[in-house]
């Protein structure tokens, strides 16, 4: 089956901790997007992606990092220094040119304890 | 700086009424717009995505238009039922120095009640 996979489905973290979230796809697309939801809001971009060794930031990066070293993988790493992790954490991708069709994951929950 | 609407922000309707929902944005220089479907928890259902050389776009009950001159789309839903619960976003799919990206609207909460 194509398609995206996030995982974990639900990750909690400790003050002061670093967690990455995985996002791989095997649509064959160049493109790959974080974003994050928050209750009430809508969607907002953290890091996205063009192209392997390549990926810039979105509106809200700080106290996140990412790396795109494989076509097929996004991780993103939330950092100790992100304030207010807590969130729903969605990974998409999509054909870097043409249709644009943007096909999302399933989602992580990120909750600091 | 692109900026999308949706309103009503929640809706609740009786099983069988049609509806609409709307999306606006405020720069019309769009490449597309894509409508997605999402579940209490879960990640987004791509919907309907429609071309900015097109002015709409259908498949079964759903009917989504696109007037870029205007910064609108909107979503129709012909029948409605309880299974069409959900929230429903819109994005704009924009051109910027590096690729594109998408900005989403805030998404409206739709109540089919039986």
């Amino acid at each position: 089956d194509g398609g995206i996979t996030q995982s974990p489905k639900y990750l909690f973290r400790k003050e002061g901790q670093n967690v990455t979230l995985s996002c791989e796809q095997n649509l064959n697309h160049d493109a790959m997007y974080w974003y994050r939801q928050d209750p009430g809001q809508g969607l907002r971009l953290i890091y996205y992606s063009q192209i392997v060794n390549d990926f810039q930031k979105g509106d809200i990066a700080e106290g996140y990092s990412v790396s795109r070293e494989k076509k097929e993988s996004f991780p993103l790493t939330v950092t100790s220094a992100q304030k207010n992790p807590t969130a729903f954490y969605l990974c998409a991708s999509s054909i870097a040119r043409g249709s644009t069709e943007a096909f999302f994951g399933q989602g992580t929950r990120l909750t600091v304890v | 700086k692109q900026e999308v609407t949706q309103i009503p922000a929640a809706l609740s309707v009786p099983e069988g009424e049609n509806l609409v929902l709307n999306c606006s944005f405020t720069d019309s220089a769009i490449y597309n717009l894509q409508w997605f479907r999402q579940d209490p928890g879960k990640g987004l259902t791509s919907l309907l995505l429609i071309q900015s050389s097109q002015r709409e776009q259908t498949s079964g009950r759903l009917n989504a238009s696109l007037d870029k001159s205007s910064g609108r789309s909107t979503l129709y839903i012909a029948a409605s039922q309880p299974g069409d619960s959900a929230t429903y976003l819109c994005a704009v799919i924009k051109k910027g120095n590096y690729g594109q990206n998408f900005v989403f609207g805030p998404g409206t909460r739709l109540s089919v009640l039986p």
